[in-house]
């Protein structure tokens, strides 16, 4: 049974348009999300992360939104550029020592210039 | 470079064989996390060594996997009498292990394994 959810397996979008990259979860003990970028031939390289205790966190291009009663969680990527196309994983730890990460399936994005 | 390093980067073999796997974290980094990765699937957790505590085991998918993190530092992952099932990419990330957030964890680039 999937605990964290990535319905879209692919999404399209053109240069300098917003990329929004969804992802739903159903363990409500997780407590922190993180999102993770992967390029072909390549281990995920982290992207940004959230506490369940925010609901938004802001990197330059990227901002994180949390709703927690919803259970689900949201990418953006403002404004795309070609260099983000890759496969985006969405993943969710919770507390405790061990941190082990529950991933989705992944999201392919595809920003055509 | 001072990342996380894994080797071989492909390994093919016949089933029945034994595959030894490894990796080196970063340099500073108590935690150490296997994961894989099948065709079209997500990356699914096997193992997981937080300095000398007792690893969670939890995510070995049958009593074939093992693994051992050798002085804190190097791990190998180890699948005995390989089945084509076990055909993936094997991840390995390390980090901080620092309390409370997960800490962000650093991937190396893989191992594909191919069972013929």
């Amino acid at each position: 049974d999937q605990q964290v959810k990535q319905n879209s397996p692919s999404l399209s979008v053109q240069e300098g348009r917003i990329s929004i990259l969804n992802c739903d979860y159903t363990n409500s003990m997780f407590d922190y999300f993180l999102w993770y970028k992967k390029y072909p031939a390549e281990g995920p390289t982290f992207l940004i992360s959230i506490s369940s205790i925010k609901d938004k966190n802001e990197d330059g291009r990227f901002t994180v939104f949390l709703n927690k009663s919803a259970k689900h969680l949201s990418l953006h990527i403002v404004p795309s550029q070609p260099g983000d196309s890759a496969v985006y994983f969405c993943a969710a730890s919770g507390a405790g020592n061990n941190r082990k990460l529950i991933w989705g399936l992944g999201t392919s994005l595809a920003v055509n210039p | 470079g001072a990342g996380v390093s894994q080797s071989p980067s492909n390994k093919v073999t016949e089933k029945g064989k034994d595959v030894e796997l490894r990796c080196d974290p970063i340099s500073g980094h108590t935690a150490l996390y296997w994961y894989r990765q099948s065709l079209g699937q997500g990356l699914e957790f096997l193992i997981y060594f937080q300095g000398n505590s007792a690893p969670d085991k939890s995510g070995l998918p049958s009593d074939r996997f093992s693994a051992e993190r050798t002085g804190g530092s190097v791990s190998t992952l180890t699948i005995q009498r390989t089945q084509q099932e076990d055909s993936a990419v094997y991840l390995c990330a390390s980090s901080l292990g620092t309390s409370g957030g997960p800490g962000t964890q650093y991937f190396g680039p893989g191992t594909r394994l191919t069972v013929l």
